[in-house]
């Protein structure tokens, strides 16, 4: 089971207010990432981070601002929440699985964002 | 057109049929596949993971890639009510790497 950890799960906010999606990974994993995804529809990559200090933005465009300055945490930041980001934010991490020897990523059980 | 494509479904089955689930890619530079079981108001979890083209089987879960035809397939034997969800592909260039996911294909197996 992966020990990758989301909170708020759920969260309704007005709109303009400030909000930090919590993830932390206890695997050690360098990579992480930030996915959105609508009811019923597919999950697009807005942030990813291969290590401390490393930030890319993702293949969806995204007015939220990520940092990494501690390999566990992953911190996703709206400045001004807009009803239009009222989405289901999942996190996840990647690394080497001892027991399959390979690479996978894992996802949290993510947040439910509403903006009213 | 998206990289990663699936039929969004649903599909619906008799429990204890074959459930039968395919993706296309255009990407070539994809080595690695992966099937993803999201249930509603969930995370996804790794179901399947395969490297380059050929067949995989884990319990019921069977997942096969065809990189000639860019076709991944999971075929899901005696299905269970339990197997109701979202099933998720996804491909990536490198072990470890950023994934590309399809759009999802909503199962319901019916007691």
């Amino acid at each position: 089971e992966a020990d990758i950890y989301q909170t708020p799960r759920y969260l309704v906010i007005g709109t303009g207010k400030k909000i930090t999606l919590e993830c932390s990974q206890t695997m050690g994993h360098d990579k992480m990432y930030w996915y959105q995804q609508d009811p019923g529809m597919e999950l697009h990559l807005i942030h990813y981070s291969y290590g401390v200090n490393s930030t890319e933005k993702g293949d969806l465009s995204s007015e939220s601002t990520v940092s990494r300055i501690r390999t566990e945490h992953f911190p996703l930041t709206l400045e001004s929440a807009r009803p239009s980001h009222t989405s289901q934010y999942l996190c996840a991490s990647a690394g080497h699985d001892r027991e399959s020897g390979k690479n996978i990523q894992y996802f949290g059980a993510g947040t439910r964002l509403s903006v009213l | 057109q998206k990289e990663v494509e699936q039929d969004p479904g649903p599909l619906s089955v008799p429990e204890g049929a074959i459930v039968s689930l395919n993706c296309t890619y255009s990407n070539s530079a994809f080595q690695y596949f992966m099937w993803y079981r999201q249930y509603s108001r969930k995370g996804p979890e790794l179901l399947m993971y395969t490297y380059s083209s050929g067949n995989k089987e884990d319990g019921r879960f069977t997942a096969q890639v065809d990189k000639s035809s860019k076709y991944i397939s999971l075929f899901i034997r005696d299905s269970q009510p339990s197997d109701s969800a979202t099933y998720l592909c996804a491909g990536s260039k490198a072990a470890g790497n950023k994934l590309t996911f399809g759009g999802g294909t909503r199962v319901l197996v019916k007691p």
